[in-house]
């Protein structure tokens, strides 16, 4: 099945900085790699998503970029903002629909 | 639409006992999946069904652990018996393009068992 590793565990960064956070995936035919942010006491939601296709997809201060030959695929956060301060996860979809997390990377913004 | 619903929130019980979580997934979506939130484990795939039908029940820790879907508006998940080590959030989500599109997760129902 699907292994998906993320790091780091836990970042902190100044307000305004960026922050990254980096996944690798081993099923070389995952084809959808989403991300969801989860706030402290609430449910996980998607911020961005991926599709095997792209290499690269930005919204705004956030993007995502995909390396299928090395099956990694990476969150940038830019001028990182208090609201940012929450739990981001990393999927992989794979060919029979199964959406495997990694383990979270907790990120907070120090004012 | 009002998004997954999930009841109840909170459950506190007592080892033994049955526990049933139960899910209403967005109107129209055809794919439901049951995770479980755990700190030392984090988000676990449990069991997704597909236009009601189960498609893979692999991620189901163990026999004490059951789900069903009678038809496209709702689904349980049913815990017989609960131990503690059960206790977790345990989300349900919902997605219109079988797991393909965007997972809409309902707000979790928090499970303590003592």
């Amino acid at each position: 099945g699907e292994n998906v590793e993320q790091h780091p565990s836990t970042l902190s960064v100044q307000e305004g900085d960026s922050a990254v956070i980096k996944c690798t995936y081993s099923d070389s035919a995952s084809n959808y790699f989403p991300w969801y942010k989860q706030e402290l006491g609430k449910r996980p939601q998607l911020i961005i998503d991926i599709r095997s296709n792209v290499g690269e997809k930005k919204d705004q201060r956030i993007a995502v970029t995909l390396n299928k030959t090395a099956k990694h695929f990476s969150l940038h956060i830019t001028e990182t903002q208090p609201e940012d301060s929450a739990v981001y996860f990393c999927a992989a979809l794979t060919n029979d629909y199964k959406l495997s997390f990694g383990a979270g990377t907790t990120v907070t913004v120090r004012a | 639409d009002a998004g997954v619903i999930q009841s109840p929130r909170h459950e506190v019980t007592e080892m033994g006992q049955e526990v049933t979580l139960r899910c209403k997934p967005i109107s129209g979506h055809n794919s439901l999946f049951w995770y479980r939130q755990t700190m030392m484990r984090g988000l676990e795939l449990l069991i997704y069904f597909n236009n009601n039908v189960p498609i893979d029940d692999s991620g189901m820790p163990e026999d004490r652990f059951s789900a069903k879907m009678p038809n496209a508006s709702f689904s349980t998940l049913k815990i017989q018996p609960s131990e503690p080590r059960d206790s977790a959030v345990y989300f349900c989500a919902s997605s219109g393009l079988a797991g393909a599109g965007e997972l809409f997760f309902g707000e979790g129902s928090r499970l303590t068992v003592l």
